[in-house]
């Protein structure tokens, strides 16, 4: 079945400077790879999520970049802010299979102030 | 709207007791899901209703789960005769089309 990997399990980095998390899955029919955001004692909140017919896509400071070939994507947060503080996700399905995502692990974004 | 919502938000039982939490989705959201996270890692899919059917369900999902959307609005699961290894976060999250939107969880300790 589908697997995602994650890594790094945590990242820390100091306030303003970038942020990248990796993840690879197994699947090659997998085509829609979102990134959620957890805060300490909330749900995941979705942040950005990409298509297998896109090779990168950015929103304000986030951007995720996808390597099918590879089969790998990647998160890059730049500027990052002590609100970025989180546990971040990724995630991969098949468009399909009315979205039931296999997840990442997470990966822990410390802001070192 | 106010997205998502979840109750109880913490549940403490001793094992062997049954406990039940509800999941009230977007309105207008026609997919509901239910997740099951413990410390450290990511949702784990449990079941997956598109209006009233269920339509899916983990292999996770044992007997002593049982889930419902009775009129395709909220949703209740059900745990019976509760273990330890039942202690995690219970995660609901709807749907119209592609974003999964997640309500705050019940956290569930076995004692």
């Amino acid at each position: 079945g589908e697997n995602v990997e994650q890594h790094p399990s945590t990242l820390s980095v100091q306030e303003g400077d970038s942020a990248v998390i990796k993840c690879t899955y197994s699947d090659s029919a997998s085509n829609y790879f979102p990134w959620y955001k957890q805060e300490l004692g909330k749900g995941p909140q979705l942040i950005i999520d990409i298509r297998s017919n896109v090779g990168e896509k950015k929103d304000q400071r986030i951007a995720v970049t996808l390597n099918k070939t590879a089969k790998h994507f990647s998160l890059h947060i730049t500027e990052t802010q002590p609100e970025d503080s989180a546990v971040y996700f990724c995630a991969a399905s098949f468009m399909d299979s009315n979205y039931q995502l296999i997840w990442g692990a997470g990966t822990k974004l410390i802001i070192k102030p | 709207d106010t997205g998502v919502s979840q109750d109880p938000r913490h549940k403490i039982t001793k094992r062997g007791q049954n406990v039940t939490f509800r999941c009230d989705p977007i309105s207008e959201h026609n997919r509901l899901y239910w997740y099951r996270q413990t410390l450290g890692q990511g949702p784990e899919f449990l079941t997956y209703f598109q209006n009233e059917a269920q339509l899916e369900k983990s292999r996770l999902l044992s007997d002593r789960f049982s889930a419902e959307r009775p009129k395709g609005s909220f949703s209740t699961l059900e745990i019976q005769r509760t273990e330890q290894g039942d202690s995690a976060m219970y995660l609901c999250a709807s749907s119209s089309s592609g974003e999964l939107f997640f309500g705050e969880g019940s956290r569930l300790t076995v004692l």
